[in-house]
């Protein structure tokens, strides 16, 4: 157990829809980071905050948004839904978001957009 | 980081045989090699890294090693178990240091 939560595990909706998925960090961590892995596409980067701001930006659609909030959990806002963004979200955290610094990464929550 | 090229994408071995993952990255500032593993249902978990200050490290049957002039970094793993059987990552920083670039992830089967 990495001690990162992710929140809903499964997430099944229709295509134009929107979700929420949410990740709080392990105690103590500030940062933030969010992944999308889907089949053929490995583990892609989207988003990553700092103590509630924005420090880095992957390759997240205009589509989605994220944020964090005073306690240092996140959330994941995913719009308009594609088919194609089916996929596995993950969360991971670490503790002041510089690069050689490990990340634990949580569980997962697996979507899919019917 | 930016770019980080994974060999191979699997890899079959019988139990007990060694496995070595390779990766290249293609920025020449990057310092810090992290390796996850994968298994079905869960998320990537940190097994090893390595700073670019040293060259190789090693973790009771897992090893790193790092050259940093060919800018590639390699996995090894020896006595293969059946629980080693998982996907495998390998990630170097982007080139602003504010995220980690992962590779393709390599499926590593070993077989009793």
């Amino acid at each position: 157990d990495s001690g990162v939560t992710q929140t809903p595990k499964h997430l099944i909706t229709a295509t134009g829809q929107r979700v929420t998925l949410r990740c709080s960090p392990r105690s103590g961590d500030l940062s933030v980071y969010w992944y999308q892995q889907s089949l053929d596409q490995g583990l892609q980067f989207l988003i990553h905050y700092y103590n509630g701001e924005e420090r880095a930006k992957g390759n997240i659609l205009e589509r989605f948004s994220a944020q964090q909030f005073p306690d240092l959990h996140s959330e994941l806002n995913l719009s308009s839904l594609e088919l194609g963004d089916s996929a596995l979200y993950f969360c991971a955290s670490s503790a002041s978001g510089i690069s050689q610094e490990t990340q634990y990464f949580g569980p997962g929550t697996r979507l899919l957009v019917l | 980081g930016e770019n980080v090229e994974q060999h191979p994408s699997t890899l079959s071995v019988q139990e007990g045989d060694s496995a070595v993952i390779k990766c290249t990255y293609s920025d020449s500032a990057s310092n810090y090699f992290p390796w996850y593993k994968q298994e079905l249902g869960k998320g990537p978990q940190l097994i090893i890294d390595i700073r670019s200050n040293v060259g190789e490290k090693k973790d009771q049957r897992i090893a790193v090693t790092l050259n940093k002039t060919a800018k590639h970094f390699s996995l090894h793993i020896t006595e293969t178990q059946p629980e080693d059987s998982a996907v495998y990552f390998c990630a170097a920083p982007n080139q602003a240091g504010t995220a980690l670039i992962f590779g393709k992830g390599t499926t590593l089967s070993v077989s009793s």
